[in-house]
């Protein structure tokens, strides 16, 4: 089964930008890329989603090269309160049946 | 704006009782999904709907079942429940595909 990989943890520090890679290699040519952020005991909770090149909201940018293999999710200027697990999602076993892998575990320090 | 609701929020069973546990999706959204996620762990798939038909299934127990309602709501129910049964239940709900999901705030299922 097709599925994503990313970094088990990252570490960082307050005020710094916080990139976390997430590789899909499987992915379809009509998936989309989505991350979502998880804080202990709640709902994963929408940041971003992403087709192909740069896309950026109010909380974060995502990068997707050309190749769509991998997806970056920057975060700038992280605080506290952006210690949480962040996953990467892809549709790659149908629309219906959305997997979750194993996230990255972001801690910021002060 | 009306988010993904759950209940209860926490619930203690004891082994071999049921559970059920409910879901109402935002309002228009057509698709619902369960996941379980044990202690330390990343969300597990359990199953899904799409307009009130099953649409997946990934690694729900067979004692789990799961329905969705003419009102759209959902319902997981549990039987004979064992210890490793304990974790937190979400449901999700979407609209159309591609559409982010939302999630509600979760059912802490405790069985003793």
């Amino acid at each position: 089964l097709a599925k994503t990989t990313q970094p088990i943890s990252m570490d960082s520090y307050e005020g710094q930008e916080v990139n976390i890679t997430c590789s899909h290699n499987n992915i379809a040519t009509n998936d989309y890329i989505t991350w979502y952020q998880q804080f202990p005991s709640q709902g994963p909770r929408f940041i971003i989603q992403g087709y192909k090149t740069k896309v950026t909201n109010e909380v974060a940018s995502l990068f997707i090269p050309a190749d769509r293999k991998s997806s970056t999710l920057s975060l700038p200027r992280v605080s506290l309160s952006d210690t949480a697990v962040y996953y990467c999602l892809v549709a790659t076993d149908g629309y219906n049946k959305l997997i979750f892998g194993a996230g990255t575990r972001l801690a910021v320090h002060p | 704006a009306a988010g993904v609701i759950q209940s209860p929020r926490h619930l203690i069973k004891e082994k071999r009782e049921t559970a059920t546990l409910k879901c109402y999706p935002i309002p228009r959204h057509d698709t619902v999904y369960w996941y379980q996620q044990g202690p330390g762990q990343d969300p597990q798939f359990l199953i899904s709907f799409y307009e009130k038909m099953q649409s997946d299934k990934g690694s729900i127990p067979d004692r789990f079942s799961a329905q969705q309602f003419s009102d759209y709501h959902s319902e997981l129910n549990m039987s004979s429940l064992e210890l490793g049964d304990s974790a937190l239940y979400f449901c999700a709900s979407n609209r159309g595909r591609d559409s982010p999901l939302h999630f509600g705030n979760g059912t802490r299922l405790t069985v003793t």
